[in-house]
């Protein structure tokens, strides 16, 4: 079974520092997802990460995928309130797999 | 554009009727996936349909749960004689194609059950 492991699980900072949560497993993806859920809604859909090393931006967001695809982290420059809710990352195994694997996922408070 | 719809968002049922939750997906998306998120943990695969097939149930428990994706109309996710456990909310994600780089999928706001 392939699992996600997020870090950290909880994280609340002061606007206008950054941060980095991260996403780690021992198994290879063929892709990667990012999402962002916020109390009572949907994830919804940030980045999707393919390639071993990329880097993929979204405005203050950055996104990278490890070299082995194993691994994933997303930092936040100059955070902001309205970036607070859940980071959920979650992994597509490939090989015809429709399965995403999701992380529990970090929740983030970003204090004014 | 609409986003995939799901209904209702909020569902109370007592123990041992049935729920009936709906899932339209994203305009020219064939692939609907049916995900259960129960408190502090991560969202489960539960199922995977096509337009009138099931593709994979894998993740579906056996019993009273079933789930269908009509050719015309919504997905349907059937729970009968529902338990306190299964109480939890339910996402709907549909794709263009299957997920991957090319098939990014995109999630519903989601049903919650609650079983009183």
């Amino acid at each position: 079974t392939q699992l996600l492991e997020q870090s950290p699980q909880f994280l609340s900072i002061q606007e206008g520092e950054n941060l980095t949560v991260y996403c780690n497993s021992s198994s290879v993806f063929s892709s990667l997802q990012w999402y962002r859920q916020e109390p009572g809604e949907g994830p919804v859909l940030l980045v999707t990460v393919v390639t071993g090393g990329e880097v993929k931006k979204l405005k203050r967001l950055t996104f990278q995928f490890g070299d082995a695809r194993k691994d994933s982290s997303l930092h936040i420059t100059a955070a902001q309130t309205g970036d607070t809710g859940l980071y959920l990352c979650a992994g597509d195994p490939g090989a015809g797999s429709y399965q995403l694997t999701f992380g529990k996922g970090t929740k983030l408070s970003v204090i004014p | 554009n609409a986003g995939v719809m799901q209904n209702p968002r909020h569902l109370v049922r007592r123990r041992g009727q049935e729920a009936r939750l709906r899932c339209s997906p994203m305009k020219g998306h064939s692939h609907v996936y049916w995900y259960r998120q129960l408190p502090e943990e991560g969202l489960k695969f539960m199922v995977y349909l096509q337009k009138e097939n099931i593709i994979d149930e894998s993740g579906m428990p056996k019993e009273r749960f079933s789930a269908e994706f009509p050719k015309e109309g919504p997905s349907i996710l059937r729970i009968q004689q529902v338990v306190r456990g299964d109480s939890a909310a339910y996402f709907c994600a549909s794709s263009r194609q299957v997920p991957g780089a090319e098939g990014e999928a995109f999630f519903g706001q989601g049903t919650r059950l609650t079983v009183v």
